[in-house]
């Protein structure tokens, strides 16, 4: 049981690139979200997913898109990198109202 | 003791002693908190939750105390062991379906032999 997967793990980037960022879980969880770390500070929430065909915005979703074709993948989308989304991102899933189960992030760095 | 790094406020415990991280929350409508530990460079683990119906919850060495009162959390660890060096994160649910959560900064808990 793998639980949340994000690849990559490592990422280096020129402004104005644009990636995806993966994520997939195996645990049939209804519930996905994505955060972004920055150093020293606490998560905070980009876009969270109640289900497949279904997202919302969390606090910091300017530069960020998400999508929801499936229960088991939430794939995040950067379309122009800028240097202020330089961070480490957290991917998370749930049942629901209980604790979440986190990836192991994901480190980018836009340069 | 306790002090405010540069980032994350830091606190310093023997080996064996008791630990008690604090955390403050925002919303006093929020109704579900959670603990986590983040190891260094992995994702955030979770330790131990607690609903507004309750004013304390304990588990294997970890207690968690809930003051509504005051918008107060706090995580005790029993006999703190060097594996729980870590960054230690509350969390408060802002709805009742938990689909948004709030993180707060982190406390540095270090474990000195």
């Amino acid at each position: 049981n793998a639980g949340v997967t994000q690849t990559p793990k490592f990422r280096i980037l020129k402004i104005g690139q644009s990636m995806t960022l993966q994520c997939a879980q195996d645990m049939n969880h209804n519930y996905m979200y994505w955060y972004r770390q920055d150093p020293g500070m606490g998560l905070k929430l980009i876009y969270y997913s109640v289900g497949a065909g279904i997202t919302d915005k969390g606090e910091v979703p300017n530069g960020y898109n998400v999508s929801r074709s499936t229960t088991e993948d939430f794939p995040l989308r950067l379309e122009l990198a800028a240097p202020s989304q330089t961070s480490v991102y957290f991917c998370a899933s749930s049942p629901g109202d209980q604790p979440q189960h986190f990836g192991d992030g994901t480190r980018l760095s836009i340069l | 003791g306790e002090s405010v790094g540069l980032h994350l406020p830091t606190l310093s415990v023997q080996e064996g002693d008791n630990s008690i991280i604090n955390c403050a929350y925002s919303n006093s409508a929020s109704d579900y908190f959670i603990w986590y530990k983040q190891e260094s460079g992995k994702g955030p683990q979770f330790i131990i939750d607690i609903r507004s119906n309750m004013d304390k919850r304990q588990g294997q060495r970890v207690t968690v105390l809930l003051n509504k009162t005051v918008k107060h959390l706090s995580l005790q660890i029993a006999a703190t062991q060097p594996g729980d060096s870590a960054v230690y994160f509350c969390a408060e649910s802002l709805d009742n379906y938990g689909q948004n959560f709030v993180f707060g900064p982190g406390t540095r808990l270090s474990v000195l032999p």
